[in-house]
């Protein structure tokens, strides 16, 4: 079975610092990873995914994870945070496509002025 | 035009009554799955409905059903609601067998609340 976990349900940083989110995987198989943000009051939007192609994978607002096999890791990345980044971010994967994405507990980006 | 569309937005309604929420997506995505995000933000999947197949998601109860008229729609009927099933709902789709569209496009979501 996969699953992924999410380290820290909240991190906090200061506007201009770097951002890094944790997210380890478990998968008896090759898996897809998927990175996700939920603004307040707002459904999900895609914000990387890596599906075998290149390790570091490059997303939308300036994000990226890098997928490290050995360390079982996708950890999400950004230089320089911005008040906009304050969100909730969720890891997820599948194994075998799109079908069925299992999702870490998410963690709560605030952004501090 | 919104590519994944859930309504209602909102819903309040009163324990032991039958509910709806109907999601349409305009994707051509072949497969689509119903979400429920608890309290504490925690996302899991209730059901992956493509026209072929339905996965239904062992933990769900039975008052949870389904309903596809077409390809395009997948809506949740819920009967006998309880106060546990207030969280919001989230509708998603997905192409399964084209990796250049892996990962799921959501709609805004259904905050159910149950009085």
């Amino acid at each position: 079975a996969q699953s992924v976990t999410q380290l820290g349900s909240h991190v906090s940083v200061s506007e201009g610092a770097l951002v890094l989110l944790r997210c380890n995987y478990s998968s008896s198989v090759p898996p897809y990873l998927f990175w996700y943000v939920q603004y307040p009051n707002q459904g999900l939007q895609l914000l990387l995914k890596y599906t075998s192609a290149a390790t570091l994978v490059k997303g939308i607002n300036g994000f990226e994870a890098e997928f490290k096999k050995s360390e079982t890791s996708f950890h999400l990345t950004k230089p320089s945070a911005h008040m906009s980044d304050a969100a909730e971010y969720f890891c997820a994967v599948s194994v075998g496509g799109a079908n069925n994405l299992f999702f870490g507990t998410g963690t709560r980006l605030t952004v501090i002025p | 035009d919104t590519a994944v569309s859930q309504t209602p937005k909102y819903l309040v309604t009163q324990m032991g009554n039958d509910k709806s929420i109907k999601c349409e997506q305009n994707l051509g995505h072949d497969t689509m799955y119903w979400y429920k995000q608890d309290s504490k933000k925690f996302l899991k999947i209730m059901f992956s409905y493509n026209n072929k197949e339905l996965i239904i998601n062992e933990t769900v109860p039975n008052r949870f059903s389904p309903k596809s008229p077409d390809k395009a729609h997948l809506n949740l009927h819920i009967n006998s609601l309880e106060l546990g099933d207030s969280a919001v709902y989230f509708c998603a789709s997905s192409h399964p067998g084209n990796p250049a569209h892996y990962g799921y496009t959501f709609g805004s979501g259904t905050r159910l609340t149950v009085v």
